[in-house]
């Protein structure tokens, strides 16, 4: 079964500190996705990816940067944590253009405090 | 810019009971329309899509239809159980875009 693999289901990181998600998938999908779930706001894409060291911001890109240096692995990087970057994290990857065939992982869920 | 306007929720329904979630969106072009679901602790999963207008995507039991004259992509299902607790998203994705576009979400509750 195809996945995207999300390293943490939980975390809890302090005002400040510098925060790492990893994402990784295993269908040699092209694109990577980050976007962050908050209640009555839905998803909001923070940046993509669409080939190995190509990233592109998305809706709300500020106080966040990304890494890719495999295919398979798109990492989400706070450089400065703060409380309102407290919320539900969803990596996804998908093959091709269009919306189509997005596979997400199941989330990671951070607390700024 | 692209965005889908989804009625709020939250919804709580009895089994079998007749779910509609109402979904609008705004687009430039000519956008392919989704429905996802979100099952708790879960990410998420395509319920269904439709890429053009008239078409009627269908899954489990859920149907929208493409409306462009409307620009509407209403989700339905006929008899829910507890089992479609979940929160559903509307989205769109023009053609060519990489991206899709959310909206809020719905929290759909079922009770025995």
């Amino acid at each position: 079964d195809v996945k995207v693999t999300q390293s943490s289901r939980y975390l809890v990181k302090r005002t400040g500190e510098k925060v790492f998600l990893e994402c990784v998938q295993d269908m040699d999908h092209e694109n990577m996705f980050w976007y962050r779930q908050d209640p009555g706001l839905g998803l909001r894409l923070i940046y993509f990816s669409y080939d190995v060291k190509m990233k592109e911001k998305g809706d709300i890109p500020e106080g966040y940067s990304v890494s890719r240096e495999k295919k398979e692995r798109f990492s989400l990087i706070l450089e400065s944590a703060s409380t309102n970057q407290t919320s539900m994290y969803l990596c996804a990857s998908s093959l091709n253009r269009g919306g189509y065939g997005y596979t997400f992982g199941s989330g990671t869920r951070l607390t700024v405090v | 810019g692209n965005s889908v306007t989804q009625m709020e929720g939250p919804v709580t329904l009895s089994e079998e009971a007749f779910l509609t979630i109402n979904c609008t969106y705004t687009a430039t072009g000519y956008p392919s329309l989704f429905w996802y679901v979100q099952y708790p602790g879960e990410g998420l999963q395509l319920l269904l899509k439709a890429t053009k207008a008239d078409d009627k995507g269908s899954n489990k039991g859920f149907e929208a239809t493409y409306r462009k004259e409307t620009t509407s992509f209403h989700l339905e299902k006929g008899s829910v159980q507890v089992s479609d607790s979940a929160v559903y998203f509307c989205a769109l994705s023009e053609r060519g875009d990489y991206k899709l576009s959310f909206g809020a979400g719905t929290t759909v509750t079922v009770r025995a």
